[in-house]
């Protein structure tokens, strides 16, 4: 379909292993947004990518998550060391950006569901 | 700082019942944007409206309306002759003009019971 892809869907891994998840926003959309969601802390806002600036990265909680968007489309987001407090399910989104003031509705994909053990 | 408060953990209705969801919001900007997304059990959250902060008209699209009132700070969200499936977590979200990530609440169970 058109919407935003995200892979896996589902992740397990042993705490202290690394991690890539994928991004694929829609087609178009300038700005892609990650989001972390667990229970207990409801949707937390990690990183921002727009155009070709400096992403936002002021919702990362440590340095062992890092993200990057390559060629301005698709990003991955990296986590390092995994922790359990890591376990969460991973949103990403896109939307129409055009600058900082855009007002544009941001477009989700269905998450990638990670659990460490 | 900003904050959305959705004050109602979990909600359970009959069908057919209408239902409010309340959102009630904090901002030091006078420009920011409102939204509510849906999350249905599949885990999409799936947008449903966005309201400007300078645009007070209630809207109201199907069984859906929305009612934002700036003067009390809250944006409302009413389903009216609730069905099964509009079971799903509802999120109210507050995007600054100024700033671009979402801020949302921290959701509304709903469940409709047929």
């Amino acid at each position: 379909g058109a919407g935003v892809s995200q892979s896996p869907s589902n992740k397990v891994t042993e705490k202290g292993k690394d991690v890539e998840l994928r991004c694929d926003p829609i087609s178009g959309h300038t700005a892609l947004y990650w989001y972390r969601q667990s229970l207990g802390q409801g949707l937390e806002f990690l990183i921002y990518f727009q155009g070709n600036s400096a992403p936002d990265k002021s919702g990362l909680p440590s340095d062992r998550f890092s993200a990057e968007r390559t060629g301005g489309s698709v990003s991955t987001l990296t986590i390092q060391r995994t922790q359990q407090e890591d376990s969460a399910v991973y949103l990403c989104a896109s939307s129409l950006g055009t600058g900082l003031n855009s007002n544009q509705p941001q477009h989700f994909g269905d998450g990638t569901r990670l659990s460490i053990l | 700082a900003q904050k959305v408060t959705q004050a109602q953990t979990e909600i359970s209705v009959v069908e057919k019942e209408d239902v409010t969801l309340d959102c009630v919001y904090e901002t030091r900007d006078t420009t920011y944007y409102l939204f509510w997304y849906k999350q249905p059990p599949s885990g999409e959250l799936v947008f449903l409206i966005r309201r400007n902060s300078f645009d007070e008209q209630n809207e109201i699209s199907g069984r859906y309306s929305w009612n934002f009132q700036k003067s009390t700070s809250s944006f409302n969200f009413t389903i009216t002759a609730s069905q099964v499936v509009d079971s799903a977590v509802y999120f109210c979200a507050l995007r600054s003009f100024y700033s671009t990530p979402l801020v949302f609440g921290k959701g509304t169970r709903l469940s409709v019971i047929a």
